[in-house]
Order: C-alpha cells, then sequence, then structure tokens
C-alpha cells in the first residue's frame, strides 16, 4: 500500500491562468474524489469516480472545473481561467466502498492564485 | 439530507487528562460515522469508524468513539492525551441509504498542553 499520491504538491499560477492536479489512488481501489479544503474549513466535496465513470458532481463544481479518469487509474482535475476565489488545497481521496470503507487521503495539491 | 456539526472549534487539555471532541450528525436514515486526523499541511488520517454493531469503536493511536443514537452523537475519546495528539480532528457521516459521498464536519482543532 503505497497510498495515495498527490502532484504537485504546491502551485502559485497568476489569475487567469490555467492549471492541472494530479491523483495517484492506491491500485485496488475503485472509488476516487476530489475534495477542496480552505482554511477553518472542512473537506468539501467536489466530484467522483467509480472506476472511469464520473459518477457525481457538486454544484461546487462550475464550468471551470473538469475532472477526468482515463482508464480507472490515476485522475485529473483541471482548472481553467483560475480566480482568486480558487485558492485552496485540493484533496484527492480513494476507497472500496462494498462494504463501506473509510477514504484514504492523498497530502493534497494548495494552490495559491497570485 | 445529511450534515454533521462539531461544535467546538477548539478543545485545549493537559497531557496525561482525558479528552473529548465533541461531533453529532443529522440523517434521514441510519448512519455511517468516521473520525478522520490532519497534521499541518497534510491529508486526512483515517482514525475509526462505526458501521454496525458496538456502540463503543475503537481505533488507532488509543482513540475511541460511542455511538449513540438516540443523542445522535459520535464523540470521539482518548483517555490520556499525549502532545502528539495535538492536531485537527474532523467527523464526517454517510447516511447509509444515501448518496456514498461523505459530509465532513468543519473540524475541532485539539491542542493538548505539556
Amino acid at each position: 500500500d503505497t497510498g495515495v499520491s498527490q502532484d504537485p504538491r504546491h502551485k502559485i499560477t497568476k489569475r487567469g491562468q490555467n492549471v492541472t492536479f494530479r491523483c495517484d489512488p492506491i491500485s485496488e481501489h475503485n472509488r476516487l474524489y476530489w475534495y477542496r479544503q480552505t482554511l477553518g474549513q472542512g473537506p468539501e466535496f467536489l466530484t467522483y469516480f467509480q472506476n472511469e465513470a464520473q459518477l457525481e458532481k457538486s454544484r461546487l463544481l462550475s464550468d471551470r472545473f473538469s475532472a477526468e479518469r482515463p482508464k480507472g487509474s490515476f485522475s485529473t482535475l483541471e482548472i481553467q481561467r483560475t480566480e482568486q476565489g480558487d485558492s485552496a488545497m485540493y484533496l484527492c481521496a480513494s476507497s472500496f466502498d462494498s462494504p463501506p470503507q473509510p477514504q484514504h487521503f492523498g497530502d493534497g495539491t494548495r494552490l495559491s492564485i497570485l | 439530507a445529511q450534515s454533521v456539526a462539531q461544535p467546538e472549534d477548539q478543545v485545549n487539555v493537559a497531557e496525561g487528562n482525558p479528552l473529548t471532541v465533541k461531533c453529532t450528525y443529522s440523517v434521514s436514515g441510519n448512519p455511517y460515522l468516521f473520525w478522520y486526523v490532519q497534521y499541518p499541511n497534510r491529508g486526512l488520517q483515517f482514525l475509526l469508524k462505526y458501521i454496525t454493531g458496538d456502540n463503543l469503536v475503537k481505533g488507532s493511536y488509543g482513540f475511541e468513539a460511542e455511538f449513540n443514537k438516540s443523542q445522535t452523537s459520535f464523540h470521539l475519546k482518548k483517555p490520556s492525551a499525549l502532545v502528539s495528539d495535538s492536531a485537527l480532528y474532523f467527523c464526517a457521516v454517510r447516511d447509509i441509504g444515501g448518496s456514498y459521498i461523505p459530509t465532513f464536519g468543519r473540524g475541532t482543532s485539539l491542542i493538548v498542553h505539556p
């Protein structure tokens, strides 16, 4: 079990630029989740995949956000035309879900918008 | 709908004393409940879960939690706090008959004083 890996750990970019984050889940997990966390808050759900299918998206996920999980392995989260309000920690988690299992989180990508 | 409340932003306790971090939840049906811990600049780490069975659940690092259905609570406890327990603690709930996505509380900062 090598754990959930996220890359990069930190990203600093100018407002209006596009950014892409990568998540490598625990290999045998079929579910993959993306969350956003801001200071003083718990993780807020963005989207999740079961294998390669994106099954649910939060209303928080505007049209500028897109996520993919080709072949049901790693996942990418892209933010287009970044805004100041996008500054946050983006967390990825993976799990089995049958029977209900806890999520395993990566250490996140911290995004700072200048 | 599902929700979780952590009524205390911060809990202070002296090393060696017992600690309690409070969590209450609301679900339409029956809950799955989880506790996670987060250290600075890290992802969330799973501590323990309640799915069914005994109301007292034991987890990692000497933590335990008691499920109380009548009070809709799932408080986290430890008999003797360590300075290294100082961290952010998150409670999460999932409705058994609902979404696969857990809802997280805002978190409680635990500070253990030497």
